[in-house]
């Protein structure tokens, strides 16, 4: 079965700073992923998709990259709001899986 | 602006049905693949299924045995049914509707609604 795992699972960071995540597939899904934000107590927000698309309307310092079986998402210079958790979401292989979420905190 | 919202029982026993509707505004289900995912407390997000307009369906390997996806596209909604609850089935539950490409590869979920905690207890 196909598996998504993210790293770090938690990274402790201040306003400005910039912030790589990782997100591995177990398979090659060529450059269908997603990346999501979540704040505590709401929905997930999309961020990302096919890889290093951005959603509309969110802001340029976030950027995704890689293909096949690795994957970042990368935010240049964090902001007060950035601090959340961030899942990946591999869209091309049955079942659509998440990865396990990366908290970014202070 | 398309709006989702989830609607259910907050408490279902062990061993009965979760039952949610997910009403959707601003837009209609029709010529979307709309999604449900949960959240058990304090841990990941876990794909349930998928339901097309047409009334096609996919689900969770871990599910498919529990699960039925419906909609009615005159009321533009679409609900879930999971049966036989336990403790583990414990979740904040989201619909959200996919977005695809115009190959029709699926390219994430991008309207979601604000989640319903469902809590399976006697």
């Amino acid at each position: 079965d196909l598996q998504m795992t993210q790293s770090p699972s938690s990274v402790s960071a201040s306003v400005g700073d910039r912030v790589i995540i990782t997100c591995r597939a177990s398979q090659s899904i060529s450059n269908w992923l997603a990346w999501y934000q979540q704040k505590p107590g709401k929905a997930p927000k999309l961020l990302i998709y096919a890889a290093s698309t951005l959603q509309s309307g969110v802001p340029s310092r976030f950027s995704g990259s890689g293909s096949g079986t690795d994957f970042t998402l990368t935010i240049s210079s964090l902001q007060p709001e950035d601090f959340a958790t961030y899942y990946c979401q591999q869209t091309t292989i049955f079942p659509p899986i998440f990865g396990g979420g990366s908290k970014v905190e202070i | 602006q398309v709006q989702l919202q989830e609607s259910g029982p907050g408490l279902v026993k062990p061993s009965e049905t979760l039952s949610l509707t997910c009403s959707v505004s601003g837009g209609s289900i029709h010529g979307y693949y709309w999604s449900w995912i949960r959240q058990p407390p304090g841990k990941g997000l876990e794909w349930i299924g998928n339901f097309y307009y047409t009334g096609s369906t996919n689900f969770s390997p871990s599910l498919q045995s529990r699960i039925a996806i419906t909609g009615d596209t005159s009321k533009n909604q679409f609900s879930l049914r999971l049966r036989s609850v336990t403790a583990a089935d414990t979740a904040v539950y989201y619909c959200a509707r996919l977005t695809r490409g115009n190959n029709g590869y699926s390219l994430g979920l991008d309207y979601w609604g604000q989640g319903s905690l469902v809590t399976v207890s006697s």
